[in-house]
């Protein structure tokens, strides 16, 4: 049972254009939703994260959007560079005794062109 | 400085063998983590620890056992290694929720 859905698994985009990548949860009590980024042969880095409080969480570049009724999150990149290309995992946490426990989608690679 | 490091970083090995992985983070958290991604890219977390006591242990073959001897320590040992657990392992650590920070990964290969 996939609770956290990336349904796109590549998404390319322009040099200075925005980036905009999706996660879909299923899980109602999910409260806190982050995004990674991995480059191969790297472990996930920390990007960004939101609680369920909040709809939107920016930091720099990247912003993150909840929309808690359609169980949706994205990330946006402006404006996207050729070293953001990688791996963007989304991930969800229940918190309370799950604390530390993520469960992640399974991955969007992101591509920027010069 | 590597925040939490992994060795090795490459495991090539022969079914049935035991073999252990071994991490080390040096960022003073209380928490440690170890994540399997599997074939499909899917990273699943396998057990945690907070000061050395488990707390998350998922549904895992008891074939691996981690042992956590302090706290900037938590190895992964897998007894009878088989095929399907041919993986790329990930160690991680955090203070709080915000900052989970994972290793490098193993990459194991069961041949």
């Amino acid at each position: 049972d996939q609770q956290v859905k990336q349904n796109s698994p590549s998404l390319s985009v322009q040099e200075g254009r925005i980036s905009i990548l999706n996660c879909d949860y299923t899980n109602s009590m999910f409260d806190y939703f982050l995004w990674y980024k991995k480059y191969p042969a790297e472990g996930p880095t920390f990007l960004i994260s939101i609680s369920s409080i909040k709809d939107k969480n920016e930091d720099g570049r990247f912003t993150v959007f909840l929309n808690k009724s359609a169980k949706h999150l994205s990330l946006h990149i402006v404006p996207s560079q050729p070293g953001d290309s990688a791996v963007y995992f989304c991930a969800a946490s229940k918190g309370g005794t799950s604390y530390g426990k993520l469960t992640f989608g399974q991955g969007t690679i992101l591509t920027v062109h010069p | 400085d590597t925040a939490v490091s992994q060795t090795p970083k490459y495991l090539v090995t022969q079914m049935g063998n035991d073999k252990s992985i071994k991490c080390e983070q040096n960022l003073g958290h209380d928490t440690m983590y170890w994540y399997k991604q599997d074939s499909k890219k899917f990273l699943k977390i396998m057990f945690s620890y907070n000061n050395k006591e488990l707390i998350i242990n998922e549904t895992v073959p008891n074939r691996f056992s981690p042992k956590s001897p302090d706290k900037a320590h938590l190895n992964l040992h897998i007894n009878s290694l088989e095929l399907g657990d041919s993986a790329v392992y990930f160690c991680a650590s955090s203070q709080d929720i915000q900052t989970i920070y994972f290793g490098p990964g193993t990459r194991l290969l069961v041949l």
